[in-house]
């Protein structure tokens, strides 16, 4: 089945970047499909950071945009997250996911989710 | 300040039937498709509902959802203990360049 696994540091300092990355096994990103990443601050709800196409088409969060890259490898069939200047505001568990077929809004195969702390 | 409202907590006993409540305006709900997403402790979210009304294969018919103007409801029947989550909705925004925005969330407690 289909498995998503997210990597990355675990404490990054505040105005460096995040960055993280989705492995992804049991499906070949190539062949379809929206792959995103999706964040939850410690007790709070849940925030779309972006989407992206096996082609390489993007969609972000617009209050992120200016910070956010999306990109994919297909070649090792993973996409990645950075994220520039981080604060403490950008603390958080950080999931990637895949989309239901044909949107890039809904996801219903997740990663089990990595927790990145900015902190000096 | 979540885009789309729900109640912070509701509750309910085994076996009765609970519904959650999402509130959201033109640019969401009421012109794009409401999902439902379950999340148990300390686990990543799983999705419960989407395009409003349909269930992804494996989720009991206990949950349902429905969509009416610019608000949507999770309904719970015959609760069960296991049911115990956070329950978030979530939504297309047509605003500005586009956004997925989702509820604040609505903690279930089993009683």
């Amino acid at each position: 089945q289909v498995q998503l696994q997210e990597s990355g540091p675990g404490l990054v300092k505040p105005s460096e970047t995040l960055s993280l990355t989705c492995a992804v096994s049991g499906y070949s990103i190539s062949s379809g499909y929206y792959w995103g990443w999706i964040r939850q601050p410690p007790g709070k709800g849940l925030e779309w950071i972006g989407s992206i196409y096996h082609s390489g088409s993007t969609y972000y969060n617009p209050s992120l945009k200016s910070r956010v890259t999306i990109s994919v490898d297909t070649s090792k069939n993973q996409f990645s997250l950075k994220l520039s200047s981080v604060t403490a505001a950008d603390t958080a568990v950080y999931y990637c996911a895949r989309a239901l077929p044909g949107v890039m809004d809904a996801f219903d195969i997740w990663g089990q989710g990595t927790m990145v702390t900015v902190s000096s | 300040q979540s885009v789309l409202t729900q109640p912070p907590s509701a509750s309910g006993t085994p076996g009765q039937r609970v519904t959650i409540s999402c509130s959201g305006s033109s640019s969401n709900i009421g012109s794009n498709y409401v999902y439902w997403y379950q999340q148990l402790p300390g686990t990543a979210p799983k999705l419960l509902i989407y395009r409003n009304n349909q269930r992804p294969s494996g989720v009991p018919d206990r949950f349902s959802g429905s969509k009416s103007g610019t608000s949507a409801s999770l309904a719970i029947s015959g609760l069960r203990s296991e049911d115990e989550a956070d329950y978030y909705c979530a939504a297309w925004d047509d605003s500005l360049s586009g956004d997925v925005v989702f509820g604040g969330g609505t903690k279930l407690t089993v009683l």
